[in-house]
């Protein structure tokens, strides 16, 4: 089973800060990394499939980078209803695994 | 537009076998490349991937839990049911049933992400 491992597991930011979160894979999974936003009592939202390709709807400042074992999602310019956890997923090899997520919050 | 929901028992006791139903539009689950996953979250922690079944009724599980877990489809209804045996209290999560494709990129079928999750079901274990 694939292990995906996420730093930080909290961060406090302040707006319009640049916020990088990362997550390792505990083997080589390719592009197959998938990055979501979950909000406070709602359910996640894609944001980010293969690694880097954007979403239909997602922001723009909202980007992802990285392949092989090493991956990061970036949010430039942090906005308020930014606050929120993140996971990185991947969908390289069953089972499919998920981070332990970031929680991102707004100072 | 896609939609999907889950429903079922809010309260289920230990030993008792969870059934959750999701039920989706918007898409065929006889459509080639169609998937659909359950997913489940305590409260709190961090998101686990429990089962997926595809257009062609192949079905996986997860390695800790697939000795307890059945995913099926009725393709009629647009349902997908999950049955959970032998619940135990740190079963207590929201449970999520998601769409995933499988698409043919880059030179191979790979998996897609979950792209669109249902609104969650909260299941709590106790006597």
């Amino acid at each position: 089973e694939i292990v995906l491992t996420q730093s930080p597991d909290f961060q406090s930011v302040t707006p319009k800060e640049k916020v990088t979160i990362t997550c390792r894979a505990s083997q080589s999974i390719g592009s197959s990394l998938h990055w979501y936003q979950q909000k406070p009592d709602q359910s996640p939202k894609l944001l980010i499939k293969y690694a880097s390709q954007s979403i239909s709807g997602v922001p723009s400042r909202f980007s992802g980078s990285g392949s092989g074992t090493d991956f990061t999602l970036t949010i430039n310019s942090l906005e308020a209803e930014d606050a929120a956890a993140y996971y990185c997923h991947q969908s390289s090899s069953l089972p499919w695994t998920f981070g332990q997520g970031t929680k991102v919050e707004i100072k | 537009q896609v939609t999907l929901r889950e429903s079922g028992p809010a309260l289920v006791k230990p030993t008792q076998t969870l059934t959750l139903t999701c039920t989706f539009s918007g898409f065929s689950l006889s459509t080639s490349g169609m998937c659909v996953s359950w997913i489940r979250q305590p409260p709190g922690k961090a998101l686990e991937w429990l089962a997926l079944i595809d257009w062609d009724d192949d079905k996986y599980y997860s390695t800790s839990l697939k000795t307890r877990l059945t995913i099926s489809k009725d393709t009629s209804k647009n349902q997908v049911v999950l049955t959970m045996t032998n619940m135990d209290p740190v079963d207590t999560a929201t449970y999520y049933c998601a769409r995933m494709g499988y698409d043919y990129i880059w030179g191979s079928y790979r998996y897609d992400a979950f792209d669109i999750w249902g609104q969650g079901t909260m299941v709590t274990v106790s006597s």
